[in-house]
């Protein structure tokens, strides 16, 4: 149980083009969703919580107007990244909560797979 | 200073080895600690999950959580070539609460 899927696992695209990630709990429900960055040999940086019927809550230094997140229903939050730069080229991961985990482990993340993306 | 420190490595041993990889921490509130596996270019998956201070078994991995010291490790016996990858330590305040991260060791098994 508690699988996570992200699409695609990987794009290339134009500088200056708009990619959008998919982030899906397969089996569960998650209220609560979570985007990250990881740089090669680097851990992984916290962008944003989704939350499902509201907005996202960024954290400090990632902009909003770029990176936008939509949790429009509880198994599927996006990520779009807007006019891509090259220093946009990352793997992006995200990673969601099961609400109905025992109090002790409701917090315990399930991570998708991660989409690597390259802007050219 | 960072909440949570993880020396990045990597960390190279033979085959059979037993590996020790350690995190320590800054903040006397965290009760929650996980271990992560990361593959390269793979998302993380859990391994370890502990809660206050104490040992945990899991097969070959032991995590080990120390609060008087803010130190918490992963053991792993028995170490085999399919055992590396990065680690991450992951830790939080309370239940349903945002997780604090490691930078990940880097760990590497040799034949």
């Amino acid at each position: 149980g508690a699988v996570v899927s992200q699409h695609p696992s990987w794009v290339i695209c134009k500088s200056g083009t708009s990619v959008k990630i998919e982030c899906r709990s397969l089996d569960f429900q998650a209220t609560t969703m979570f985007w990250y960055r990881q740089f090669p040999k680097q851990s992984l940086m916290l962008m944003a919580t989704s939350n499902e019927g509201s907005k996202a809550t960024y954290e400090q230094g990632v902009e909003k107007d770029k990176f936008l997140i939509n949790h429009a229903s509880l198994t599927l939050s996006t990520l779009t990244v807007t006019s891509a730069h090259p220093e946009d080229s990352s793997f992006y991961i995200c990673s969601a909560r099961d609400p109905l985990l025992r109090t002790s482990r409701s917090n315990e993340q399930f991570f998708g797979p991660g989409t690597r993306l390259t802007v050219l | 200073q960072k909440e949570v420190e993880q020396d990045p490595g990597p960390l190279s041993v033979p085959e059979g080895a037993i590996v020790s990889l350690n995190c320590t921490y800054s903040n006397s509130a965290f009760q929650y600690f996980m271990w992560y596996r990361q593959y390269s270019r793979k998302g993380p998956e859990l391994l370890m999950y502990t809660y206050s201070s104490g040992n945990k078994e899991d097969g070959r991995f032991t995590a080990q959580v120390d609060k008087s010291s803010k130190y918490i490790s992963l053991f792993i016996r028995d170490s085999q070539p399919s055992d590396s990858a990065t680690y991450l330590c992951a830790m939080s305040v309370r239940s349903n609460y945002q997780l604090i991260w490691g930078a990940g060791t880097k760990l590497i098994i040799k034949p």
